[in-house]
């Protein structure tokens, strides 16, 4: 099955400083990269998602990036904001029916 | 807005006892799922419904929990009996039929295996 590795689990950043988290997969099959938010005691919510098509999408201060040679695939976000720290997921799915198998997470705080 | 809603938001149960977690998807979305996610871990899928049939089921530990959906809308995940090592996150998500479309997550259920 998939496996997909996650960096850094927890990453602590300055207000209006960049973050990225970076994630690998290992099914070359994977066509569908999703990253989920998950704030303390709340629902995972999608934030950006990317398809295999696609090399890079943004979203304002969100954008995520893709290498589909090296398998891996990254999140980047600008201009932090406290309201950002939460624990980030990514997740990959190798079978177009949303059967996604997700990282370990990074726990962001941003430092006002 | 529609969301996911899964009973009970959390739940303590003895080791050996039978427990049950109850999720209704998002209206109109075919494909739901119930996650378990351990702490500090991401979700893991435990089974995947097409309306009212599994479709992945592989993950899940037969000899004690099972899931239905029998009319292809709310679903129910039981654990029979309940082991420590149950203790988690159970999540319940759904997504509207086709390819790579977002998953909506519920609130979850908490376990506590005691």
């Amino acid at each position: 099955g998939e496996n997909v590795e996650q960096h850094p689990s927890t990453l602590s950043v300055q207000e209006g400083d960049s973050a990225v988290i970076k994630c690998t997969y290992s099914d070359s099959a994977s066509n569908y990269f999703p990253w989920y938010k998950q704030e303390l005691g709340k629902r995972p919510q999608l934030i950006i998602d990317i398809r295999s098509n696609v090399g890079e999408k943004k979203d304002q201060r969100i954008a995520v990036t893709l290498n589909k040679t090296a398998k891996h695939f990254s999140l980047h976000i600008t201009e932090t904001q406290p309201e950002d720290s939460a624990v980030y997921f990514c997740a990959a799915d190798p079978t177009g029916a949303n059967n996604l198998f997700f990282g370990t997470g990074t726990r962001l705080t941003v430092i006002p | 807005e529609a969301e996911v809603a899964q009973s009970p938001r959390y739940k303590i149960t003895e080791k050996s006892q039978a427990v049950a977690f109850w999720c209704d998807p998002i209206s109109g979305h075919a494909t739901l799922y119930w996650y378990r996610q351990i702490l500090g871990q991401g979700p893991e899928l435990l089974v995947q419904f097409q309306d009212e049939s599994v479709v992945d089921d592989s993950q899940l530990p037969k000899d004690r929990f099972s899931a239905e959906r029998l009319k292809g809308v709310d679903s129910t995940l039981k654990i029979q009996p309940a082991e420590l090592g149950d203790s988690a996150m159970y999540l319940c998500a759904s997504s509207p039929s086709g390819r790579n479309t977002e998953a909506f997550f519920g609130q979850g259920t908490r376990l506590t295996v005691v």
